[in-house]
């Protein structure tokens, strides 16, 4: 079974710019939610999506947005990019209120 | 909230036991627990429900005192390939599924 495949690995932005990261989550799981780490502030929530409905979202600026398609797949939007958001980025699937795995990450550097 | 993970770190020697807590203020459904290594995802150890079973494999377990909202990660007989952070993540049950992790432990394990 094909585990939680987020893409692109590494990205590097100037600030102002916009990104997009994507995640396929493991087949079946209808689930996904996305999450920020930085060293000072850990793993931080940043929003979840069911069935191609945002059902909760964490305490971040509307520059951070994110959808979810038929397939569950789902992707995540900065717009505007801050220094501050240099972060590793990383997208968990599970069915639903259960065990949730993480995929790889994505790493965002702002310059 | 984000629950409270004590220590924040430990060294031990290869054998040596250790204890990892996490609390929370919030009434909880279920306590997951992570370890991540340094430039990897998060790796899903186990879950706990309300009920306070105990659960483990291998040489790592974990208990959830339900009443006192705190789980504990337990380390026996530590290997190398132990070390890294463990992290705790919390759903309170309530609302959509948000998992809310601690900062973390850091966990070295030497020969």
């Amino acid at each position: 079974k094909a585990g939680v495949t987020q893409t692109p690995r590494y990205l590097i932005k100037t600030r102002g710019q916009q990104v997009t990261l994507s995640c396929s989550p493991i087949s079946g799981h209808r689930s996904v939610s996305w999450y920020q780490q930085t060293p000072g502030q850990g793993l931080q929530f940043l929003f979840e999506y069911f069935s191609e409905t945002q059902r909760n979202k964490g305490n971040f600026p509307g520059r951070f947005s994110g959808r979810q398609f038929s397939n569950s797949r789902s992707e995540m939007n900065v717009s505007t990019l801050e220094l501050g958001d240099s972060a590793l980025y990383l997208c968990a699937s599970s069915l639903d209120r259960s065990v949730a795995f993480f995929g790889q990450g994505t790493r965002l550097t702002v310059v | 909230q984000q629950p409270v993970q004590s220590p924040q770190a430990v060294i031990l020697r290869e054998g040596e036991d250790a204890v990892i807590n996490c609390s929370s203020s919030k009434a909880l459904y279920s306590v997951h627990w992570y370890r991540q290594k340094h430039g990897e995802a998060p790796v899903f150890l186990m879950i706990l429900l309300k009920g306070g079973e105990q659960k483990g494999h291998d040489k790592i377990s974990a208990s959830f005192n339900e009443k006192k909202q705190q789980s504990s990660l337990y380390l026996t007989a530590s290997q190398l390939s132990y070390s890294g952070t463990y992290f705790c993540g919390t759903d309170s049950g309530a609302g959509s599924y948000q998992l809310t992790f601690g900062k973390g432990t850091k966990l070295s394990v030497i020969p």
